[in-house]
């Protein structure tokens, strides 16, 4: 049973473009939700994350935009460039006690020149 | 050098033998746990550990088991593998709700 969905699962922008990845959670109890960036060969990384008391973080070109009455979350990258390109997971915490991550499917985004 | 390190880094096998993924970490955390990723499916969390002395199965545990040596090792045994079980193998050590990972290691199994 997914319990993070993360559409599309494929994503190709122009360089300079806006790149969005979207995320619907079903369990109401999450609250924590990070996006992770994986580059070919290694393991993922920490991009950015939100708590469910704000709708919108920033961080650079990162945002992310949280709707809490419909359980979903969007990942925007802003004047995408080819550096971006990578694998993208969006991830809800399932409990702080056990630290446990519910990963979604993952977003291959390529960003062409 | 790597905060989480894994070896093999790529491992081909054959169907019914034992494998061990191994996993070292030199950020001090007590947790460690060991996911699988597969295109389409994410990341799933096989097996984690709170401490040597405390292990738990996630997800999709089955056919896998995990051995924790040290708070700074933990490695992951195939039995007797089988070719869905080919897959990029994940090590991780949390911090604050950060998962902090490895560099895979990708199996093969024919």
């Amino acid at each position: 049973q997914q319990q993070v969905k993360q559409s599309p699962q494929s994503l190709i922008v122009q360089k300079g473009g806006i790149s969005i990845i979207n995320c619907a959670y079903e369990n109401t109890a999450f609250d924590y939700f990070p996006w992770y960036q994986q580059f070919p060969g290694k393991g993922p990384a920490l991009l950015i994350a939100i708590r469910p008391d704000v709708s919108e973080k920033k961080e650079g070109r990162f945002t992310i935009s949280f709707n809490k009455s419909a359980k979903q979350f969007s990942l925007h990258i802003m004047d995408s460039q080819p550096g971006d390109s990578a694998t993208y997971f969006c991830a809800a915490l399932g409990s702080s006690n056990t630290g446990k991550l519910i990963f979604g499917q993952g977003t291959t985004l390529q960003v062409k020149p | 050098d790597a905060d989480v390190t894994q070896t093999p880094r790529n491992r081909i096998t054959k169907t019914g033998k034992r494998i061990m993924l191994e996993c070292s970490q030199t950020k001090g955390h007590d947790r460690m746990y060991w996911y699988r990723q597969d295109p389409g499916l994410g990341l799933q969390l096989i097996y984690y550990s709170f401490d040597v002395k405390d292990i738990n199965k996630g997800e999709i545990s089955d056919g896998y088991s995990v051995s924790r040596q040290a708070q700074a090792k933990f490695s992951l045994s195939l039995e007797s593998a089988i070719p869905n079980q080919t897959a990029l193998y994940f090590c991780a050590t949390p911090r604050d709700n950060e998962q902090f990972f490895g560099p895979g290691t990708r199996l093969t199994v024919l």
